[in-house]
């Protein structure tokens, strides 16, 4: 399993745009990488998840460089409610027995007023 | 989309005593479930790897005479906290997930061991 880096925590203001950085170095060719929302108290919340290049979906996009070495979500307009933590994960898209969910440290995202 | 629906969001036992906690796939066969813990201001920690028939995977350090786990149907696996002790009060959370879709997870446990 290909281990990510993130920031430990962020902090932005509503209506600004927040880009999560996450780096996996070690990422293996049939990895996808699929970013999760918490709140406290809740279990994670699927994002988004892609292989390369653009995804975009109704609630961030992830932008996904050619080495494929690093992604960053991206929350437009982010409001108060998009106070949460986000976790990066990369393996396979298709589960098995042997892919494992490995959840990182995560990254602490606080939007103030 | 796949939905896991995870029973009792909350529950209080007398140390001692076992709890069970029940993960269920509501609109898709899950060969798999994971299990995690969470502690106040931590990430989840993978605790088991729970098979449709077969006996669960367990992580280093986690004992599996004390986490049960039970998965005898393709949309049900159980966790039982036996012999609760006040240090196993966590945040417990299952996940299962098909396809390329992601996973998805249950909405929590909160276990407070008195």
């Amino acid at each position: 399993l290909a281990k990510t880096t993130q920031p430990v925590s962020m902090d932005s203001y509503e209506g600004q745009e927040v880009n999560i950085t996450c780096s996996h170095n070690n990422i293996a060719t049939n990895d996808y990488i699929t970013w999760y929302q918490q709140f406290p108290s809740q279990g994670p919340r699927f994002i988004i998840q892609g292989y390369k290049t653009k995804v975009t979906n109704e609630v961030a996009s992830l932008f996904i460089p050619a080495d494929r070495k690093s992604s960053t979500l991206s929350l437009p307009r982010v409001s108060l409610s998009d106070t949460a933590v986000y976790y990066c994960l990369v393996g396979p898209a298709g589960y098995s027995s042997a892919s494992k969910i490995i959840f990182g440290s995560g990254t602490r995202l606080s939007i103030r007023p | 989309g796949a939905v896991v629906s995870q029973h009792p969001s909350r529950v209080i036992c007398k140390s001692g005593t076992s709890v069970k906690i029940e993960c269920r796939s509501l609109d898709f066969q899950a060969t798999t479930m994971f299990w995690y813990r969470q502690f106040p201001k931590q990430s989840l920690m993978l605790m088991a790897t729970s098979n449709e028939g077969s006996k669960a995977t367990y992580e280093q350090g986690v004992e599996k005479d004390k986490f049960l786990i039970n998965h005898a149907s393709l949309t049900l696996s159980t966790l039982t906290v036996t012999s609760a002790h006040p240090e196993d009060s966590s945040f417990y959370i299952c996940g299962g997930g098909q396809g390329a879709f992601g996973y998805t997870f249950g909405s929590g446990t909160r276990l407070t061991v008195v």
